[in-house]
């Protein structure tokens, strides 16, 4: 089916460990993001990219690395998790004006 | 100061109210502004997008004032189902990503 998936949809993980969070879209949208959503701070953009090879910072990039070597992936790799890294984690695509959005990430590190 | 503000509530209503509230932002240059629709830490959904004009759907009503940069949503004849936190997103000219206020928590009550 179409559309934009998120794995896993849960996640522990031990303090020091790298994770990866994959995101896959079938639209073949141009644009791309990463956000994390905690409690008193709605959604904060931690990556985001506007094609295969292009990448940006968002406001809480510290501790985070992207790539997006095709289209449709944009996985988010936590190099060494922090519990501060404690969080629901969106990924969304856009090509024109509306963006959709995963279904999230549940991760928590312990 | 944040890019995008708003009122996180929470605005408890009865069934059948009429509930409003605002969103500023402090981008001069936003182009495009929406309200998006979070039920219980799901993904958020386009509720509507916002015109200069204002626009309706429904019950629900959208105006955008550019001079004082502000977005309201506006909520008739409120539904037991329109209880969720109510986001609003801006996009710059000068940039492609979503920018996200924190949201405003609505709870229609019986």
């Amino acid at each position: 089916d179409a559309g934009i998936t998120q794995s896993p949809r849960y996640k522990i993980t031990e303090t020091g460990r790298q994770v990866t969070l994959m995101c896959h879209q079938t639209w073949s949208h141009s644009y791309m993001f990463w956000y994390r959503q905690d409690l008193g701070h709605g959604l904060r953009l931690i990556y985001y990219s506007a094609a295969a090879d292009i990448t940006d910072k968002g406001e809480v990039p510290d501790g985070y690395v992207v790539s997006r070597s095709k289209t449709e992936n944009f996985p988010l790799t936590l190099e060494s998790a922090t519990r501060s890294q404690t969080s629901v984690y969106f990924c969304a695509s856009r090509q024109n004006t509306e963006a959709f959005f995963g279904q999230g990430t549940r991760l928590t590190v312990v | 100061r944040k890019e995008v503000e708003q009122d996180p509530g929470p605005f408890n209503v009865p069934e059948g109210a009429t509930v409003a509230f605002n969103c500023t932002y402090s981008n001069s240059a936003s182009q495009s502004f929406f309200w998006y629709r979070q039920d219980c830490r799901k993904e958020p959904k386009l509720l509507m997008s916002v015109y200069s004009s204002g626009n309706e759907d429904g019950r629900f009503t959208a105006q955008l004032n550019r001079a004082s940069q502000y977005i309201s949503l506006l909520i008739r004849d409120s539904k037991l189902s329109d209880s969720a936190t109510y986001l609003c997103v801006v996009i710059s000219f000068n940039d492609y990503k979503l920018s996200f206020g924190a949201g405003t928590t609505v709870t229609v009550r019986a």
